[in-house]
C-alpha cells in the first residue's frame, strides 16, 4: 500500500521569510495530493491539492510543486506570517474508477512563524 | 449548512470497556473514514466505507470495528479499549468520484479519547 514520509517534523522561521515542506510517496499510481493544514486544537483543512498531471500549483501565497518521477511533491509558503503556525499534513491517493479517495497522510510538519 | 459531527467531543473509559464513537455526516457523502492522530504518526486510517453496507480496514485496524448501515453515519467501535488506543480520532467524508474529480476530505471536529 501507499506510504507517505514527510520532511521536517518541525520548521522555524521569521516572519516574512520562505517555508517548504517536503514529502515522497511510494506508490508510484498515486495521482493527486493534497496539502491540510491543522491549527491548534482544530480540525485539518485543505489549503492546495495538486493532480499527477500538473507539475506546480499556486494560489496566492502557497505553492505545491510535483516531481512524478522521483516520487516527490512539496508545500512552498512564501511571505510567512504569524497565522501560518500550524501543523501542516501532505497525502497522497489513488483517484479513479476503483478507488474512490483513501487518503494517506504524511507524519505532519510543525510550522512556527515567529514575529 | 452541511457538516460533519463527531460525538462526545471527549471521553474517557478504562481499559477492557466497549467504546463507541459517532460520525454523522449531512454531505450526503458515499465515502467516510476513520483517522487517529497522534504526536509523530500524523493521521492514520483505522477503517473507511465507500457506501452502505461497505467497509475496509485502513493501516491501523486491529481493536477497531465499523459498520455503515446508512449513508450519513459511521460509528467508531472499540471493542476491548486499551491505553494504545489514547488518541484524537477524527471522522471525515468526501464525494464519491470517477475520473478526474477532485475529492478533498472534511473532518470532523475530533474526539478525544483517553483510555486508563
Amino acid at each position: 500500500g501507499e506510504n507517505v514520509e514527510q520532511h521536517p517534523s518541525t520548521l522555524s522561521v521569521q516572519e516574512g521569510d520562505s517555508a517548504v515542506i517536503k514529502c515522497t510517496y511510494s506508490d508510484s499510481a498515486s495521482n493527486y495530493f493534497p496539502w491540510y493544514k491543522q491549527e491548534l486544537g482544530k480540525r485539518p483543512q485543505l489549503i492546495i491539492d495538486i493532480r499527477s498531471n500538473v507539475g506546480e500549483k499556486k494560489d496566492q501565497r502557497i505553492a505545491v510543486t510535483l516531481n512524478k518521477t522521483a516520487k516527490h511533491f512539496s508545500l512552498h509558503i512564501t511571505e510567512t506570517q504569524p497565522e501560518d503556525s500550524a501543523v501542516y499534513f501532505c497525502a497522497a491517493s489513488l483517484l479513479g474508477s476503483s478507488n474512490t479517495g483513501k487518503l494517506i497522510f504524511g507524519q505532519g510538519t510543525t510550522l512556527q512563524v515567529k514575529p | 449548512d452541511a457538516e460533519i459531527t463527531q460525538s462526545p467531543r471527549h471521553k474517557i473509559t478504562e481499559t477492557g470497556r466497549q467504546v463507541t464513537l459517532a460520525c454523522h455526516q449531512t454531505w450526503n457523502h458515499n465515502n467516510m473514514f476513520w483517522y487517529r492522530q497522534d504526536l509523530g504518526h500524523g493521521l492514520r486510517l483505522i477503517h473507511y466505507s465507500y457506501g452502505v453496507q461497505d467497509t475496509n480496514k485502513g493501516e491501523v485496524s486491529d481493536g477497531y470495528s465499523v459498520s455503515r448501515s446508512n449513508t450519513e453515519d459511521l460509528p467508531l467501535t472499540l471493542e476491548s479499549a486499551a491505553s494504545s488506543q489514547t488518541s484524537v480520532y477524527f471522522c471525515a467524508s468526501s464525494e464519491s468520484n470517477r475520473g478526474t474529480l477532485n475529492s478533498p476530505l472534511h473532518f470532523g471536529n475530533g474526539t478525544r479519547l483517553t483510555v486508563t
